[in-house]
């Protein structure tokens, strides 16, 4: 069974500064999806960068990017220029091609302090 | 577009009473998720739906969880009798076209039983 894992529970950083959340997997599969969900304190679920596998470049969106090691099965997401609204939980999650259900990890409580 | 729409956002409950939690996909999306989530055991997939057809159930906790999807654009949660471990964020999310398509979460129900 695929498995997450979020090394870091909590993180504090000040606004502006870049900060990389880290994410490992563990999975025998070769076709894969890799997300980041934030969940900010109204506890919605919001999709911030989704990354397939097959694809040796790295998502980008807007000041979140990822930086994705396949062979060693690493997923981090760096949020630059960090604002205040990015103070939320991360969930890193995997989608198997041979399923629909996301495996989340354990996230990572962000705190962007002014 | 309206999002996924789930009811009621927050729902305190007797133990041994019966709870109903609703949702509605996106229109156009044909796959439908129920995540519960929990301080102890994260984010985690209950059951999902493809063409209101369940396809993997084997997250829904015992006897006492059961799923429905009558048609596109709607499902219901039913817990009966609920138990005060029950208590949790229940989230819903949907997709389009099945596999590998990103899932977009409701505003989730806040469950308490007491």
């Amino acid at each position: 069974a695929q498995t997450v894992t979020q090394s870091q529970p909590e993180m504090s950083v000040q606004e502006a500064e870049t900060v990389t959340l880290s994410c490992t997997y563990d999975t025998s599969e070769n076709n894969y999806y890799l997300f980041w969900y934030k969940q900010p304190p109204s506890r919605q679920m919001i999709l911030v960068i989704r990354q397939e596998a097959y694809k040796q470049q790295n998502a980008t969106e807007n000041r979140f990017s990822v930086n994705f090691q396949k062979a060693a099965k690493s997923f981090s997401l760096k949020i630059s220029d960090s604002q205040l609204g990015d103070t939320a939980m991360y969930f890193c999650a995997f989608e198997g091609q041979g399923a629909q259900k996301l495996v989340f990890g354990q996230g990572t409580r962000l705190t962007i302090n002014p | 577009d309206a999002g996924v729409i789930q009811s009621p956002r927050h729902e305190v409950t007797e133990m041994g009473q019966e709870v109903t939690l609703r949702c509605k996909p996106i229109s156009g999306h044909n796959s439908l998720f129920w995540y519960r989530q929990t301080m102890m055991r994260g984010l985690e997939l209950l059951i999902y739906f493809n063409n209101n057809v369940p396809i993997d159930d084997s997250g829904m906790p015992e006897d006492r969880f059961s799923a429905k999807m009558p048609n596109a654009s709607f499902s219901t949660l039913k817990i009966q009798p609920s138990e005060p471990r029950d208590s949790a964020v229940y989230f819903c999310a949907s997709s389009f076209s099945g596999k590998q398509e990103t899932q977009y979460f409701g505003p989730g129900t806040r469950l308490l039983v007491l």
